[in-house]
C-alpha cells in the first residue's frame, strides 16, 4: 500500500495571505505526480501534472514544485482569495494514490 | 468538449439490497475509465479502471464489481450492500499517456447504506 500524505489536513487564512502546502510520496517508483482542486458541491477539477525532478508548475496565483529524490511536492497559493477555498489534492502515479487532501478556507 | 454524468446524485439504500450506479462520458471516444470511493474520513481510493469494453481491473477486494458494456459507459453494481459501502462515488474519464494523464471527473453519487 502506498502512502501519500499532506499536511497540514486543514489551513485557515485571510484573504491576502499567502500560504502552502505539503504532498509527500515513496521516493521509488516515481511516474507523476498530480494536483487535483476539489471545490464542495463541484468535481475534482486538475490543477498540475509533474513528472521530472524539480519541475515547477504555474497557474495564475497557484504553484507547484516537485522534488522527486525526496519524495515531496509543494503546492503555493500567492495572495489568497476566498474562491480559493477548496480540498487540494495530490495524487501519486503509478497506480494512482490520492492523499486526503488540505482542506483551505480563506475567510474574507 | 467532453462530459461526464453520473446518476443518481444521492442514494439511500437498506443493507442487502442491490446497487447499480452509472456513468457515461460524452465527447470522446475509448477513454479510460475509473471508479473511486471516498468513504468518511478517508481520500479517494481507485476501485476499478477500465481501459476498454470488456476490461476491467479490481483495484481492492471487496463487495462491489464494475462493468464496461459500451465504451463510453461504466457501471458500479453490488448484488448485497453493505453499511461499508457508504460514501461518495466518483466516476473519471482520461486520456493520452498513461502517466501523464489527467483525470477529468464526474459529479459523483452520495451513497448512504443503512
Amino acid at each position: 500500500i502506498l502512502n501519500v500524505e499532506q499536511s497540514p489536513q486543514s489551513l485557515h487564512v485571510q484573504e491576502g495571505d499567502s500560504t502552502n502546502f505539503t504532498c509527500s510520496f515513496p521516493s521509488s517508483n516515481f511516474y507523476a505526480l498530480h494536483w487535483y482542486r476539489w471545490e464542495t458541491a463541484k468535481s475534482p477539477e486538475a490543477l498540475f501534472v509533474m513528472t521530472l525532478n524539480g519541475d515547477e508548475k504555474k497557474k495564475g496565483r497557484i504553484s507547484a514544485t516537485l522534488n522527486t529524490k525526496e519524495g515531496y511536492s509543494y503546492l503555493y497559493i500567492k495572495g489568497s482569495q476566498p474562491e480559493d477555498s477548496a480540498t487540494y489534492l495530490c495524487a501519486f502515479r503509478d497506480k494512482l494514490t490520492f492523499g486526503k487532501g488540505t482542506l483551505l478556507t480563506v475567510n474574507p | 468538449s467532453q462530459t461526464i454524468h453520473q446518476w443518481p446524485a444521492t442514494l439511500v439504500q437498506p443493507v442487502g439490497s442491490p446497487l447499480s450506479l452509472e456513468c457515461t462520458v460524452e465527447g470522446t471516444s475509448n477513454p479510460n475509465l475509473y471508479w473511486y470511493r471516498q468513504a468518511a474520513g478517508r481520500g479517494l481510493q481507485l476501485l476499478f479502471y477500465s481501459v476498454g469494453i470488456g476490461q476491467i481491473s479490481s483495484e481492492v477486494p471487496q463487495n462491489l464489481s464494475a462493468s464496461r458494456p459500451q465504451d463510453r459507459q461504466f457501471i458500479l453494481s453490488s448484488k448485497k450492500l453493505l453499511l461499508s459501502d457508504s460514501g461518495f462515488y466518483l466516476c473519471a474519464w482520461s486520456r493520452g499517456s498513461w502517466y501523464q494523464e489527467t483525470q477529468y471527473f464526474g459529479p459523483g453519487t452520495r451513497l448512504l447504506v443503512l
